[in-house]
């Protein structure tokens, strides 16, 4: 089965700073994406950054990058110079037949 | 391009009563999910349609259902509403050809509140 576990339920960081979010997931896919979804306060889930099973570089999109550890099935999402904006919960999630989502990290980014 | 578009956004019915949700996907895209997200239980898996057959579900009981449109519109349907019902539903959609590579794009959500 398909899981997707975020141990961090709420960090702070102070602006400007960066912070890691962590995720392991386990699938018995072999070929799928694995995807960091952002939810502000206003509810609107988008994608932050998504990362390719078969691709070694990990992603990046300007301030987000991820650590992706393939034999440990390790996702971290690392987000530099924190913004305000950044506040809100973040999913972890892994594509396949199903996508399966973690529980979440609630991130509060502090002036 | 649009956006996956959900109506109607705020909701409020009694026990026992039936619902219906709507979900309009990306243009182009075939594949609507629905998922239910609550604070305890964070986001469940409902159902997944592509092309008018349901291709996935989760472990939800039978008063929940779907059906997808031709033009690929989808709508939900809960039946004798109950407290525990009360959740934020979301709903995304993808292209659907590929579902291990897919990216998922979320719609605003329905706030369905049961009293």
């Amino acid at each position: 089965a398909q899981t997707v576990t975020q141990s961090q339920p709420e960090m702070s960081v102070q602006e400007a700073e960066t912070v890691t979010l962590s995720c392991t997931y386990d699938t018995s896919e072999n070929n799928y994406y694995l995807f960091w979804y952002k939810q502000p306060p206003s509810r609107q889930m988008i994608l932050v950054i998504r990362q390719e099973a078969y691709k070694q570089q990990n992603a990046t999109e300007n301030r987000f990058s991820v650590n992706f550890q393939k034999a440990a099935k390790s996702f971290s999402l690392k987000i530099s110079d924190s913004q305000l904006g950044d506040t809100a919960m973040y999913f972890c999630a892994s594509g396949g037949f199903k996508t399966i989502f973690g529980a979440g990290t609630r991130l509060f980014v502090k002036a | 391009k649009a956006g996956v578009t959900q109506t109607p956004r705020y909701l409020i019915k009694t026990r026992g009563q039936q619902v219906t949700l709507s979900c309009s996907p990306i243009s182009g895209h075939r594949s609507v999910s629905w998922y239910q997200q609550t604070p305890g239980q964070g986001l469940q898996f409902l159902f997944e349609y592509f092309s008018e057959t349901q291709r996935n579900k989760g472990n939800f009981p039978g008063r929940f259902s779907g059906r997808q449109f031709s033009n690929s519109r989808s709508e939900m349907n809960v039946s004798t509403l109950e407290l525990g019902d009360s959740a934020l539903y979301l709903c995304a959609s993808r292209p659907g050809v590929d579902s291990s590579t897919d990216t998922q794009y979320f719609g605003p959500g329905t706030r369905l509140t049961v009293l």
